[in-house]
């Protein structure tokens, strides 16, 4: 039983668009989510994350907002650049942060930012 | 190190055979943990350190699984009796109090 779903694959879109990859979750314990984004033969690299309190958080060109009632978040990258070309993952946990949690992961969405 | 570092980044192993996976995590981060990474899935949670409390093992698929960490830094991960579906990316990472910083991965592959 999967509690988190990213049900893209893959994405691609063109250098300079918006870039939207999506995320829903199941289970409503779950207070804090991440995006990690992940480079062939590298390890996942932590990108932005946003407690449950909020419902939007910024950094730079990536935005992830959360829809608590829809148990649904998403996260913009504008303007996309080819350099954002990797797997993204959504991930979740039941605690607003703090090194004592374990995170349930997405599949993952392949982006590919064409120029 | 500046970083994760895991050991060996590639191991092919006959079924049947043991392994022993190793992660040096970022000086002082008190947590660790082990996912790893089937093909086609996502990150799937095996078992987190935190400082000398007891492991959280929930994680482990089987009794084939274990891990230590000793003297709260080093962690070796064993897998005994390796089958063809323990073939994966086996991910560590650590933290101190909030966000993970992964290793590179060491991909297990059993034939």
């Amino acid at each position: 039983d999967q509690q988190v779903k990213q049900n893209s694959p893959s994405l691609s879109v063109q250098e300079g668009r918006i870039s939207i990859l999506n995320c829903d979750y199941t289970n409503s314990m779950f207070d804090y989510f991440l995006w990690y984004k992940k480079y062939p033969a590298e390890g996942p690299t932590f990108l932005i994350s946003i407690s449950s309190i909020k419902d939007k958080n910024e950094d730079g060109r990536f935005t992830v907002f959360l829809n608590k009632s829809a148990k649904h978040l998403s996260l913009h990258i504008v303007p996309s650049q080819p350099g954002d070309s990797a797997v993204y993952f959504c991930a979740a946990s039941g605690t607003t942060g703090g090194s004592n949690y374990k995170l349930t992961f997405g599949k993952g969405t392949l982006l590919t930012v064409n120029p | 190190g500046a970083g994760v570092s895991q050991s060996p980044s590639n191991k092919v192993t006959e079924k049947g055979k043991d392994v022993e996976l190793r992660c040096d995590p970022i000086s002082g981060h008190t947590a660790l943990y082990w996912y790893r990474q089937s093909l086609g899935q996502g990150l799937e949670f095996l078992i987190y350190f935190q400082g000398n409390s007891a492991p959280d093992k929930s994680g482990l698929p089987s009794d084939r699984f274990s891990a230590e960490r000793t003297g709260g830094s080093v962690s070796t991960l064993t897998i005994q009796r390796t089958q063809q579906e323990d073939s994966a990316v086996y991910l560590c990472a650590s933290s101190l109090r909030d966000g993970y910083t992964f290793g590179s991965g060491t991909r297990l592959t059993v034939v």
